[in-house]
């Protein structure tokens, strides 16, 4: 079936380092999103992004399609940005293949 | 957007027992997505749920299990029925608007 693999599983920064994140999509890509998951358990969608570049804020997204890759760009990291960061592929009508997640620490 | 709300927060419950989960967006949706999450691990979809009709399931999850309700466009309910260990976790509702999907808090459950 379709995979998503997200890397890396973990990752400790300092305060004010940047974190590039990575997934990658085992099928050709419809859409995709970047969510952050917070260590509550909520989620909220940081990016929709089925190609190209997007920018917020600190955070910005990169999809190459052809590729079959979407990256995740955390710049000065802050500690407020602790938690797992998710990216999923829609399958089609809006049904998400998840990958497992980056766990980042952020530490002052 | 929308919000979407989930009741209870978290349940425990014994083995064998059933319970529900509800589901309520504040706007009306067309299809309610329910997802599990184990512990450290990564989100699964369950099934797919559209007003007036019978949800339809991934595979690994059955009707007989995990009977969904959507009666309305803002509300659907989640039954988990003979509840065992295993499914302890934590079960999300998700819909769609516009380009974005969107969360309830989600509702942990642990089965004993």
């Amino acid at each position: 079936g379709q995979q998503v693999q997200q890397s890396p599983a973990s990752l400790v920064l300092q305060e004010g380092e940047n974190a590039e994140l990575q997934c990658n999509f085992s099928t050709s890509l419809n859409s995709m999103q970047w969510f952050y998951q917070r260590p509550g358990g909520s989620l909220v969608s940081l990016f929709y992004n089925p190609s190209g570049t997007k920018q917020s804020g600190r955070l910005t997204s990169t999809t190459v399609i052809k590729e079959r890759r979407s990256s995740l760009h955390i710049s000065s990291s802050q500690t407020t940005d602790s938690g797992t960061y998710l990216c999923a592929m829609d399958t089609g009508n809006y049904k998400y293949v998840f990958g497992a997640g980056t766990r980042l620490k952020v530490i002052a | 957007s929308v919000l979407l709300y989930q009741k209870p927060n978290r349940d425990i419950c014994q083995s064998g027992t059933s319970l529900k989960i509800q589901c309520v967006a504040d706007s009306q949706v067309v299809s309610m997505f329910w997802y599990q999450q184990f512990q450290e691990q990564s989100l699964m979809l369950m099934a797919t749920a559209n007003e007036g009709s019978e949800a339809t399931y991934e595979s690994g999850f059955t009707k007989d299990k995990f009977p969904i309700s959507r009666p309305n466009l803002t509300f659907s309910t989640l039954t988990v029925n003979n509840a065992r260990p295993g499914d302890s976790s934590i079960y999300f509702c998700s819909s769609q608007f516009q380009d974005t999907q969107y969360f309830g808090p989600g509702t942990r459950l642990l089965v004993l």
